[in-house]
């Protein structure tokens, strides 16, 4: 079962920074926090995962709190294309992979 | 590498009959994983594997599913008699040995049961 909480929608401005917050408040202390994003019809793409420290990619940032119960995703410069369902994941202890609703980010023109 | 392939992209076929959905991981990984999605439940995992085991299936909704994995390089996930509210995506995924790495979808396979 998802171990995260998502808001169920969000809109950026095309060109603004797209900020996903996520909940995962019951992760272990070796468990590394995964995002995904699914954009219509196709397969869900892997983004980025971080375990305590701060994470950047060429696609985007992690930010995770001290405390590791949640995090942000953030995406610099939102393009129309970065329409998708961007889902956060805890995975279980048998490295399962559960994804829950996740976000509806719409950037906007 | 091209990826996790799956076959067939589309599949129409008549309630009743069997369905055979086919999934290639990458070369390498040892894990694969089979999700359904669907408008109202979202994307469920239905089983995983590990070295080619089953692993954890109790995401698989009800008999009439069955999944396999023979060998390293292919699995099949089937539907026995096959019923209208089967109607799905189905995707697999493949993920590498190595700790803390990250899951591979492929295009998925769009199932309809008429």
């Amino acid at each position: 079962d998802a171990k995260t909480t998502q808001p169920t929608s969000m809109d950026c401005a095309e060109g603004r920074a797209a900020n996903l917050p996520c909940n995962h408040s019951t992760i272990s202390g070796n468990e590394y926090v995964y995002w995904y994003r699914q954009i219509h019809s196709q397969g869900p793409q892997y983004i980025i995962h971080g375990l305590k420290n701060n994470e950047t990619n060429e696609m985007a940032s992690l930010i995770i709190t001290e405390d590791r119960k949640s995090s942000t995703l953030i995406l610099p410069h939102a393009t129309l294309r970065d329409t998708a369902v961007y889902y956060c994941i805890d995975p279980t202890g048998a490295n399962n992979l559960f994804f829950g609703t996740g976000t509806r980010l719409t950037v906007i023109p | 590498d091209a990826g996790v392939i799956q076959s067939p992209r589309h599949e129409v076929t008549e309630m009743g009959q069997e369905v055979t959905l086919r999934c290639k991981p990458i070369s390498g990984h040892n894990s694969l994983f089979w999700y359904r999605q669907t408008m109202m439940r979202g994307l469920e995992l239905l089983i995983y594997f590990n070295n080619n085991v089953p692993i954890d299936d109790s995401g698989m909704p009800e008999d009439r599913f069955s999944a396999k994995m023979p060998n390293a390089s292919f699995s099949t996930l089937k539907i026995q008699p096959s019923e209208p509210r089967d109607s799905a995506v189905y995707f697999c995924a493949s993920r590498s040995r190595e700790a803390n790495t990250e899951a591979f979808f492929g295009q998925g396979t769009r199932l309809t049961v008429v």
